[in-house]
Order: C-alpha cells, then sequence, then structure tokens
C-alpha cells in the first residue's frame, strides 16, 4: 500500500523560500504522477504542479515563477520549493499520488505552513 | 476553470439520500473527481470521470451528472459521513476544485 509523508518547516519567514519533502513508500516515484496541492484556510484548494515518472513537470500557471518540483528516486522522494512566499501563501501544503497526472488517489497527511515574521 | 460547489453546508439525518451539486464553468466532458475529507485526515478520492466508484468505497456513495452540472448522491446517510467534500475537474489540465461542501448529521 502507498503511504506519503510531507516533512518541512511549519513556519517560513515572508520573502523565503519554503521547502517540503514528501517521502514515499510501498510504490516507486519512477511511476505515475506525484504532485503537491494546497489548502488554503477557508477551505479553497490549489493544484501546485507535479513531477510525472520520468521527471518533466507541470505546473500552475499562476505559480510558474515560483514553484519547482524536483525529486531523488535514491530516496523515493520528491520536493517543493516556493520562492519569494508572503503571507497568502499560508496554507495546509499535501502530496498526492496522481495515476495519469488527472486525479489523485493517494495523499500525505498534510503539512501545515504559516508564513510570518 | 471555476468549480461551484453547492449548498457550502448540507445537514442531515441518518438515513437521508443526500446529495451535493457542482457546476462547472464550461462543459468538462465528466472529467470530474469528488474526494471526502474528515476532519484531520487527508483527502480520500470517491468517485472518477463523474461516475465511477474508487475502489474500496461503499456503494451508497455515487456520481452523476454532464456538460457542466454533475452530483454526488450519498444513498442512506452514515455517521461517518460527516465530512468536507471537493469536487475537482480534469478536463483543463490546470487543475481546478470546488470550495467544498461540508456535511453535517442533524
Amino acid at each position: 500500500e502507498v503511504q506519503l509523508q510531507e516533512s518541512g518547516p511549519g513556519l517560513v519567514k515572508p520573502s523565503q523560500s519554503l521547502s517540503l519533502t514528501c517521502s514515499v513508500t510501498g510504490y516507486s516515484i519512477t511511476s505515475n504522477y506525484w504532485g503537491w496541492i494546497r489548502k488554503f484556510p477557508g477551505n479553497k484548494m490549489e493544484w501546485m504542479g507535479y513531477i510525472s515518472y520520468s521527471g518533466s513537470t507541470s505546473y500552475n500557471p499562476s505559480l510558474k515563477s515560483r514553484i519547482s518540483i524536483t525529486r531523488d528516486t535514491s530516496k523515493n522522494q520528491f520536493f517543493l520549493q516556493l520562492n519569494s512566499v508572503t503571507t497568502e501563501d499560508t496554507a495546509t501544503y499535501y502530496c498526492a499520488r496522481l495515476p495519469g497526472s488527472y486525479v489523485m488517489d493517494a495523499w500525505g497527511q498534510g503539512a501545515s505552513v504559516t508564513v510570518s515574521s | 476553470i471555476q468549480m461551484t460547489q453547492s449548498p457550502s453546508l448540507l445537514s442531515a439525518s441518518v438515513g437521508d439520500r443526500v446529495t451535493l451539486s457542482c457546476k462547472a464553468g464550461q462543459n468538462i466532458n465528466n472529467y470530474l473527481a469528488w474526494y471526502q475529507q474528515k476532519l484531520g485526515e487527508a483527502p480520500k478520492l470517491l468517485i472518477y470521470n463523474a461516475n465511477s466508484l474508487q475502489t474500496g468505497i461503499p456503494s451508497r456513495f455515487s456520481g452523476s451528472g454532464s456538460g457542466t452540472d454533475y452530483t454526488l448522491t450519498i444513498s442512506s446517510l452514515q455517521p461517518e459521513d460527516v465530512a468536507t467534500y471537493f469536487c475537482q475537474q480534469y478536463n483543463s489540465w490546470t487543475l481546478t476544485f470546488g470550495s467544498g461542501t461540508k456535511l453535517e448529521i442533524k
């Protein structure tokens, strides 16, 4: 059974970079697509982007200049970096598996990140 | 593509048939998924392709609709169904979600 777990700092200062790790067990990240989704206070959900089995990426155009998703296949982990954060990036960040790049059939528990000075 | 869910809050009794609505800003060709998120838990995929039940999901959940209008139905509400339900379209490569319907027990 695939399991995903997010990790990273819970507090980031404005203008700095947010970095999160998703550790995957029970399934290789060299298959399928692996993405990041965030949920803002008030329940709005936003798809941020994904990295494919081959290492190609796709990003939400609203974030394209600030986001990077990379991976380490030897550790079966993938990563989110979001640059130049503001308080509006305060959210719970989820990593997920996307078979076929369209829907998320397995999710991590989520990592709460607050952007504040 | 904008996704609009209604109602934002729904209160129903155990055993009731419950219907949640999701409306897309344009035709999404049945490329719609439904997720359930219980408090403090990760979201769970319930339905994909508008009406296909994900493996392991109870048969009291069903999805329907076409074009811009879609529905998630719970045929007999159970206490464990208390959650927020989100729809998500994948007709456009920029995936988008609805704002959610919070389902409570009366």
